[in-house]
């Protein structure tokens, strides 16, 4: 029982370049969520979902996109980088909404 | 607006005392509060969840109040070791939203 996964543990990003970062959850949960973390600001929603084929726009969805296309598996997609995108990412899960939720253990992104 | 504090400035205190923690909130109204622990380089994992219809939770060593009144949540962590050394996030939420909101957490030092 792996939990949350995240990859890519850590990537480097030009500006402009697209990527491509995936959560994985073997736990069996509806609602999945896109969070960034950075100094002083705490971690703020990107996006969610509620289950497989749902996606919601959460407090910073501007240059990100998401996709559920299985239950298990929330991707975050980020289509043409910009240095203000340089965070640390984590996804996390839970069902039911608004109790625990389960996180990855974070994708750290540099965008230069 | 909807706002949750955390004190941003980090608690030093010796090991074997009692730390405190608090959490404060304007213009929510919570269904509940959660809180969080995050070590460095790590995703949050879930410590508490308290209720709005519950004053007191106890779990080993943590207790969490909540006061709907205060709009205030206090994290108490007894007989506290360097171990307990870590970021907590508190986190609410609201009865009509799928989503939590976090606060940005407190960094607690616990010194021998």
């Amino acid at each position: 029982n792996a939990g949350v996964t995240q990859t890519p543990k850590f990537r480097v990003l030009k500006t402009g370049q697209s990527m491509t970062l995936l959560c994985a959850q073997d736990m069996n949960h509806e609602y999945m969520y896109w969070y960034r973390q950075d100094p002083g600001m705490g971690l703020r929603l990107i996006h969610y979902s509620v289950g497989e084929g749902t996606t919601a726009k959460g407090e910073v969805p501007d240059g990100y996109n998401v996709s559920r296309l299985k239950k298990q598996n929330f991707l975050l997609g980020l289509e043409s980088a910009a240095p203000s995108q340089t965070s640390v990412y984590f996804c996390a899960s839970s069902y039911p909404p608004r109790e625990t939720q389960y996180f990855g253990p974070g994708t750290r992104l540099l965008v230069l | 607006s909807q706002k949750i504090e955390q004190n941003s400035e980090a608690l030093n205190i010796q090991e074997g005392k009692t730390a405190t923690l608090t959490c404060n909130y304007t213009n929510y109204s919570p269904a509940y509060l959660q809180w969080y622990r995050q070590d460095p380089g790590r995703g949050p994992v879930f410590l508490l969840l308290i209720r709005e219809n519950e004053k007191e939770k106890r779990k080993e060593r943590l207790k969490v109040t909540f006061d709907t009144t205060l709009k205030q949540s206090l994290f108490h962590i007894t007989a506290s070791q360097p171990a307990d050394s870590a970021t907590y996030l508190c986190a609410l939420a609201s009865h009509n939203t799928d989503k939590l909101i976090f606060g940005t957490g407190t960094r607690l030092q616990v010194f021998p």
